[in-house]
C-alpha cells in the first residue's frame, strides 16, 4: 500500500511555456502532499506543502506565481510550472501523508518528474 | 544552512561486508528520522525510520542507530549486496504542528557495493 503516481515522468517544454506535473495518491486519501525539487548532484529541498481545500504554503525562495499548486481532492495535487525558464530544469518529486498515520511512517514519495526547459 | 549534513560523498564496500552511512543534523527540534534508497532520475524509497525517543531500531538487513546527545545517526547495512548500490539519504522532520510531514534531507552518499 501507500503508492503516490506522479505524471509526467519526463517533459521538455520551450521556454516561456507552462508544464504542469501530477501526483496522485493511489490506494490512500492525504490531506497534504508536498512538492521538491533536485538540481544534479544535490540534495532533495522542499518546495511547498499542499494542503487539500487550502492555499498551499511555499518554502522560503520559491515563488508562489511561479509554481502554482492546487490540491484539489485527498488524492491529487499539481504543481504547474508557469513560464518556464532552463533554470526551472530540473527533478521534481512529490510525496504525501495519508489522512491515517500509522507510526513509523515512511512519506511515500513519487517517482519524480524531469523537466527540461529548452 | 545545513540542517542535516551527509560529510561522506560516497562510500565503496566489498559484498558481505557492513555498510556504515553516516549523518549529522544540528536542528534539536528534529524527532523523526529517515532513510532513503534512491536511483537516478526515480523517486526515493523508504528504508527505515527511527523517533528521537529511541536510540535503534532494526529492520532485516537495515538498523539505524540515533545519538541523540550527538546529533547522530548512522544507518548500517549488513551484509551489504551490490543491490544496495545507490545514493543514500538521511532526512529529518520536526514532527507536529505545521511542520509535520517535512523532510529536511543531507547531501546524500553514494554507496557502491563490490561484488
Amino acid at each position: 500500500g501507500a503508492v503516490v503516481s506522479q505524471h509526467p515522468s519526463r517533459v521538455i517544454c520551450k521556454s516561456g511555456t507552462s508544464v504542469k506535473i501530477e501526483c496522485r495518491s493511489l490506494d490512500f486519501q492525504a490531506t497534504t502532499m508536498f512538492w521538491y525539487r533536485q538540481f544534479p548532484k544535490q540534495s532533495l529541498m522542499l518546495m511547498a506543502t499542499s494542503n487539500e481545500g487550502s492555499k498551499a504554503t511555499y518554502e522560503q525562495g520559491v515563488e508562489k506565481d511561479k509554481f502554482l499548486i492546487n490540491h484539489a481532492s485527498l488524492t491529487l495535487s499539481t504543481l504547474t510550472v508557469t513560464s518556464a525558464h532552463p533554470e526551472d530544469s530540473s527533478f521534481y518529486i512529490c510525496s504525501a501523508i495519508p489522512v491515517l498515520v500509522r507510526t513509523n511512517y515512511g512519506y511515500t514519495f513519487g517517482s519524480g518528474t524531469r523537466l527540461t526547459v529548452v | 544552512d545545513q540542517q542535516v549534513k551527509q560529510n561522506s560523498p560516497s562510500l565503496s564496500v566489498q559484498e558481505g561486508r557492513i555498510s556504515i552511512l553516516n549523518c549529522d543534523y544540528t536542528n534539536s527540534m528534529f524527532d523523526y528520522f529517515l532513510w532513503y534508497k534512491k536511483y537516478p532520475a526515480e523517486g526515493p524509497t523508504f528504508l527505515i525510520s527511527i523517533s528521537s525517543i529511541k536510540d535503534k531500531n532494526e529492520d532485516g538487513r537495515f538498523t539505524v542507530f540515533l545519538n541523540k546527545s550527538a546529533k547522530h545517526l548512522s544507518l548500517h547495512i549488513v551484509p551489504s549486496q551490490p543491490g544496495d548500490s545507490a545514493v543514500y539519504f538521511c532526512a529529518a522532520s520536526r514532527g507536529g504542528g505545521t511542520s509535520y510531514g517535512k523532510l529536511t534531507f543531507g547531501q546524500g552518499t553514494i554507496l557502491t557495493v563490490h561484488p
